[in-house]
């Protein structure tokens, strides 16, 4: 088992339409951090949550991180097809030394 | 120009080769990485070096080896590789020290294929 789960492992959605991603733990991180790799590039990071109960909006993009800091999710409205990409999570679990373990990823793909 | 570049970004090796992949970062952090990323699969840590001293070692086999010459420079050098080494290897950089605190900027990777 992976210490972080992404659900769902793959989408496929229609340019408009809304969505949500999923990260979660059964440990407590001390922050989570969003990455998106678009094909034949590296992660780029979008935001980090570190506060439980925390909400960021980047643009379309709404991140919000669980009161227990055991989950995290990602929330794009309107999706467009420069969304397109690999959603990546990642964290450190104090129970694990702090650490940075990244999820295995979301692919969304947003068809026009 | 991207903060950290890669070279090259696609390789292809028989198993007795000998090969170097080459990272370089522009943006004065004082930490990096090698990751392993294979499909469906989290990115694996495998080093971590911290103001040019290796702080981080994940089991990696022997046949994988890294050198960090100064701060702005990470190299691996891979020989005698296998077909399951076949990945995608992505190289990053912190500004603060090895936690989890601290966000990684990546390059775009060099594409291993091991034939």
């Amino acid at each position: 088992t992976q210490l972080l789960e992404q659900s769902p492992q793959f989408l496929s959605i229609q340019e408009g339409e809304n969505l949500t991603v999923y990260c979660n733990s059964s440990s407590v991180f001390s922050s989570l951090q969003w990455y998106r790799q678009e094909p034949g590039e590296g992660p780029v990071l979008l935001v980090t949550v570190v506060t439980g109960g925390e909400v960021k909006k980047l643009k379309r993009l709404t991140f919000q991180f669980g009161d227990a800091r055991k989950d995290s999710s990602l929330h794009i409205t309107a999706a467009q097809p420069g969304d397109t990409g690999l959603y990546l999570c990642a964290g450190g679990a104090m129970e694990y030394g702090n650490k940075l373990v990244f999820g295995a990823g979301t692919i969304l793909r947003v068809k026009s | 120009e991207t903060g950290v570049t890669q070279t090259p970004r696609h390789l292809v090796m028989g198993m007795t080769n000998k090969k170097s992949l080459k990272c370089e970062q522009h943006l004065g952090h004082n930490a990096m990485y090698w990751y392993k990323q294979s499909a469906k699969k989290p990115l694996e840590l495998m080093f971590v070096y911290s103001l040019e001293e290796r702080v981080e070692n994940n089991s990696v086999p022997s046949r994988f080896s890294p050198e960090c010459p100064n701060s702005s420079h990470l190299f691996l050098h891979l020989h005698t590789l296998q077909p399951e080494d076949s990945a995608l290897y992505l190289c990053a950089s912190s500004q603060g020290p090895y936690s989890a605190n601290s966000p990684l900027h990546f390059g775009n990777g060099t594409r291993l294929t091991v034939t």
